[in-house]
């Protein structure tokens, strides 16, 4: 099966900034997602967008998919130090019922 | 609260000495999965429930076994631990449901860490 592969692989901001994710995976999917992880933690499913959405909004949240360059975004607003986890897009394979997750973006935010 | 419960948090066995990780979910999903996570990587899929349907992923060793004695519990079983099987066990349950071919939301437990000695 395919693996969403992120960029970058760390990232270090300041408290305030806005921190920017991206994800590209190789075939076609029916849903993207995305989770944090804390350090030490399980997953926590922050947003799921379809492959007929553009776009999707939760709080500080911005995700952007584009199936036609087969990538997403996910865009952290005016980031705080909480923030400071790692990031993970996941795809599920079309016609499958499971996940597969890429290697994650690690961000650090300073106050 | 609806959860997903794994026990023990942190486990330490010996090399080739059986484990056993356990997983419960209050959440009554019906699919239930567990996956590896080696540090700075991503989680890998071992297996997975739907129901009471075992699905193995091609690649996952058959040191590895798995049972689901109910919807609430899944449990995780490795016969012989090796020094390359030390890592996070995370567990996670999603909705399901019949004719879903549609993946939906995976809720995961905290992760057992397994440190084999």
């Amino acid at each position: 099966s395919q693996q969403g592969e992120e960029d970058p692989q760390a990232l270090s901001i300041q408290e305030g900034e806005n921190a920017t994710m991206n994800c590209s995976y190789k075939t076609s999917i029916n849903n993207l997602q995305w989770y944090r992880q804390n350090s030490g933690r399980g997953l926590v499913h922050l947003i799921l967008i379809r492959s007929n959405e553009r776009e999707k909004h939760s709080g500080r949240l911005r995700v952007t998919l584009d199936t036609s360059k087969k990538s997403s975004s996910l865009l952290i607003t005016a980031s705080r130090a909480a923030d400071t986890a790692s990031y993970f897009c996941a795809t599920d394979d079309s016609g499958y019922s499971t996940l597969t997750f890429g290697k994650g973006t690690m961000l650090l935010v300073s106050p | 609260d609806a959860m997903v419960i794994q026990n023990p948090r942190y486990q330490v066995t010996q090399f080739g000495k059986p484990v056993t990780l356990s997983c419960s979910q209050t959440l009554n999903h019906n699919v239930m999965y567990w996956y590896q996570q080696k540090s700075s990587q991503a989680p890998k899929l071992l297996f997975h429930y739907y129901d009471k349907d075992f699905n193995n992923e091609a690649d996952t060793p058959d040191n590895f076994q798995s049972r689901r004695p109910n919807t609430s519990f899944c449990f995780l079983d490795i016969r012989s631990p090796g020094l390359g099987d030390a890592a996070m066990y995370l567990c996670a349950t999603s909705r399901g449901g019949l004719g879903t071919s549609v993946m939906d939301t995976q809720y995961f437990g905290p992760g057992t860490r397994l440190t084999v000695l």
